[in-house]
């Protein structure tokens, strides 16, 4: 089946600096990505959307320039959380959708702890 | 827009105990409906789906039927064991929520041996 590669697993940064968190399809392509963040014993935000070759689409509220994404490929997609500060410790979850299957081909990844001291 | 409203927890449930989560859902049209599970530390698994009314998805024991007239989905198993402790979401694909998966805001399990 259809699996996600999310890394790092987990990481801790000190405040101010940047964190990369890569997210990879590795047996489909996926033209469409999604970022999601989940807070302690709360349910999943989508943050944004990710489109391979061009900008990502932002959700409401959150901040482009503090949490870029890249989607260089179509089996790629990168979160880089800029200046990180305590309260951007969360767990990050990506999810791509397979191209080629239905409406529900959606692919989760393990998901990335962050913790900001 | 599009919601999905399912029951708080935390559930805490005896070993071989039935499981309900109830979960409805608010959508144009005919939205695709499914149950994914976490478990601690871990990302989401798909744990069953529907994609039209009166479909019965079904998966190691799990079971939901996508109810159109009550636009709900629960989720039922007969006998739970401890290994199914884990967060349960609630989730749907429809057509006006462009291209993204609208989760419920989860329901917490933990079952007693």
């Amino acid at each position: 089946g259809a699996v996600v590669s999310q890394h790092p697993s987990w990481v801790i940064c000190k405040s101010g600096t940047s964190v990369k968190i890569e997210c990879r399809s590795l047996d489909f392509q996926a033209t469409t990505m999604f970022w999601y963040r989940q807070f302690p014993k709360q349910s999943l935000m989508l943050m944004a959307t990710s489109n391979e070759g061009s900008k990502a689409t932002y959700e409401q509220g959150v901040e482009k320039d503090k949490f870029l994404i890249n989607h260089a490929s179509l089996t790629l997609s990168t979160l880089t959380v800029t200046s990180a500060h305590p309260e951007d410790s969360s767990f990050y979850i990506c999810s791509a959708r397979d191209s080629m299957s239905s409406t529900y081909g959606y692919t989760f990844g393990s998901g990335t702890r962050l913790t900001v001291v | 827009g599009d919601s999905v409203t399912q029951m708080e927890g935390p559930v805490t449930l005896s070993e071989e105990a039935f499981l309900t989560i109830n979960c409805t859902y608010t959508a144009t049209g005919y939205p695709s409906l499914f149950w994914y599970v976490q478990y601690p530390g871990e990302g989401l698994q798909l744990l069953l789906k529907a994609t039209k009314a009166d479909d019965k998805g079904s998966n190691k024991g799990f079971e939901a039927t996508y109810r159109k007239e009550t636009t709900s989905f629960h989720l039922e198993k007969g006998s739970v064991q401890v290994s199914d402790s884990a967060v349960y979401f609630c989730a749907l694909y429809g057509y006006s929520s462009a291209s993204k998966i609208i989760f419920g805001s989860g329901t917490r399990l933990s079952i007693r041996p």
